[in-house]
C-alpha cells in the first residue's frame, strides 16, 4: 500500500501557484519524498524530492514539514500544460520501489 | 525527452499472438523496470534488471517475459495474454536500483488484447 495520502483532485486558476498536499504521517527517518507527474497517458515525469530541508528546482518547491509527516508540492505559475496527475512518493534509501498511489488530478483552469 | 523510448507507442493484439515490447534508455543507467498501469489503478512494479541481472520479480504471471540483453535494452515478451492485461506499460530506468538514484521514465506502450 501507497504510504502517502494525497486529495484526489484539486483546480487551479493558470498563473496562480498550485499548492498540492501530501501526508506521509509513517514516514521514517531514512525515507525521501519524490513527487512526479504524469500528464494523460504519457510516462511519469520526475519533478523533485527531498529528504527534510525545502528544496527548489526549476520545476517546482517542495516544503517538507519540521515533523516531515506531510509536504506540499508548489508550482509558483500554474500553466494549462501543467494539468495532470501528480504522485506523491515515499521511498527508503537503499531501495529502489516506488509504491505509486492514485495521485492527485491538478486541473489549470484558464 | 526524458532519455528512455519505448516502441510500439500502441500495440493491439489477440489473445493468440505473440509480441514484444522494447525498451531503451540513452542515460548511462544500470538498472531498468518494467511497470504496469491498469485503468483507474496504481502503477504497478512488474520487473527490475540491475546490471543485465533481473533482481525482482513481483509475481508475474509467466505470459510476461522479460529479457535484457545489456543495460541499455529491456524487453518484455507476451504471449496469450488475457483482455485484463490490456494496459499502459511503463518502462523506467536509473543509475543504480539503491540510494536515491531517480528513476527516469519513457512514454509507454498502450497495450489492448481482444
Amino acid at each position: 500500500d501507497a504510504k502517502t495520502t494525497q486529495p484526489p483532485s484539486m483546480d487551479c486558476a493558470e498563473g496562480r501557484a498550485a499548492n498540492l498536499p501530501c501526508n506521509h504521517s509513517t514516514i521514517s527517518g531514512n525515507e525521501y519524498v519524490y513527487w512526479y507527474r504524469q500528464i494523460h497517458s504519457q510516462g511519469p515525469q520526475y519533478i523533485i524530492h527531498g529528504l527534510k530541508n525545502n528544496e527548489t528546482n526549476e520545476m517546482a518547491s517542495l516544503i517538507i514539514t519540521e515533523d516531515r509527516k506531510s509536504s506540499t508540492l508548489i508550482l509558483p505559475h500554474a500553466t494549462l500544460r501543467d494539468t495532470a496527475v501528480y504522485y506523491c512518493i515515499v521511498r527508503g534509501s537503499g531501495t529502489y520501489k516506488y509504491i505509486f498511489g492514485t495521485g492527485t488530478r491538478l486541473k489549470v483552469l484558464a | 525527452e526524458t532519455g528512455v523510448t519505448q516502441t510500439p507507442r500502441h500495440l493491439v493484439m489477440g489473445m493468440t499472438n505473440k509480441k514484444s515490447l522494447k525498451c531503451e534508455q540513452h542515460l548511462g543507467h544500470n538498472a531498468m523496470y518494467w511497470y504496469k498501469q491498469s485503468a483507474k489503478k496504481p502503477l504497478e512494479l512488474m520487473f527490475v534488471y540491475n546490471f543485465k541481472e533481473q533482481t525482482e520479480n513481483n509475481s508475474v504471471p509467466s505470459r510476461f517475459s522479460p529479457e535484457c540483453p545489456n543495460s541499455s535494452h529491456l524487453f518484455l515478451h507476451l504471449h496469450t495474454l488475457q483482455p485484463e492485461d490490456s494496459a499502459l506499460y511503463l518502462c523506467a530506468s536509473s543509475q543504480d536500483p539503491g540510494s536515491q538514484e531517480t528513476q527516469y521514465f519513457g512514454p509507454g506502450t498502450r497495450l489492448l488484447v481482444l
